[in-house]
């Protein structure tokens, strides 16, 4: 059964700080890892990973993959206070279904 | 571009009533469509998987008969969750494949039920 980890669970810091996510995954005939950012409603697309080692950036989010240990991790640089949301990985197979993790809720306070 | 709308938004209904969920993409079509479930503070679960014109791939544990998928356009596919009770209160949340990369999923606002 494919399986994605995620954590820490929630996580509370001060604007300005930076923050590290992680994601662990176990996926049959591995596609591709996507971050989501979910904000009350339905997640919003953030990434799309399908090779190692190649850092995707944008604005003060970036994120890698490492498809050697199964592991991604999502970084937030200069935090504010409209970062904060749950932040969902999801690793998609050959059979073009997502399977998620928890989230990490991630809080920034002012 | 690769906007996916659901209707509605919200709905509250009676325990024993039938409860229809739309989910379009509105500038792309579709080749396929997944209905996802989401408890509060849980992630997103999937259900089924919908592809147009045949009939819907449900995970282990859903119940088909309950959760009824039509995808009768490649723009359109409904959930109807019939004869609910409050137990299937829950955000529905439907996403579409545009096809052109493999596991890219666009996400439909979702639809909070509530049934009384």
């Amino acid at each position: 059964e494919d399986k994605v980890v995620q954590s820490p669970l929630s996580l509370v810091v001060h604007e300005g700080d930076t923050v590290t996510l992680n994601c662990s995954y176990e996926v049959t005939n591995f596609r591709s890892l996507l971050w989501y950012k979910q904000e009350k409603k339905a997640p919003t697309f953030l990434f799309m990973l399908t090779s190692s080692g190649i850092e995707k950036k944008s604005g003060r989010l970036s994120s890698i993959l490492d498809k050697k240990e199964l592991f991604s991790i999502l970084n937030i640089t200069a935090t504010q206070t409209g970062d904060s949301a749950v932040y969902l990985c999801s690793s998609g197979g050959s059979n073009y279904k997502l399977t998620f993790g928890k989230g990490t809720l991630l809080t920034v306070n002012p | 571009g690769a906007v996916v709308s659901q209707h509605p938004s919200r709905v509250i209904c009676k325990s024993g009533t039938s409860v229809k969920i739309e989910c379009r993409s509105l500038d792309f079509q579709a080749t396929t469509m997944f209905w996802y479930r989401q408890f509060p503070k849980q992630s997103l679960m999937l259900m089924a998987t919908s592809n147009e014109g045949s009939k819907a791939t449900y995970e282990q544990g859903v119940e088909k008969d309950k959760f009824l998928i039509n995808h009768a356009s490649l723009t359109l596919s409904t959930l109807t969750v019939t004869s609910a009770h409050p137990e299937d209160s829950s955000f529905y949340i439907c996403s579409a494949r545009t096809g052109v990369t493999y596991n890219e999923q666009f996400f439909g606002p979702g639809t909070r039920l509530t049934v009384l």
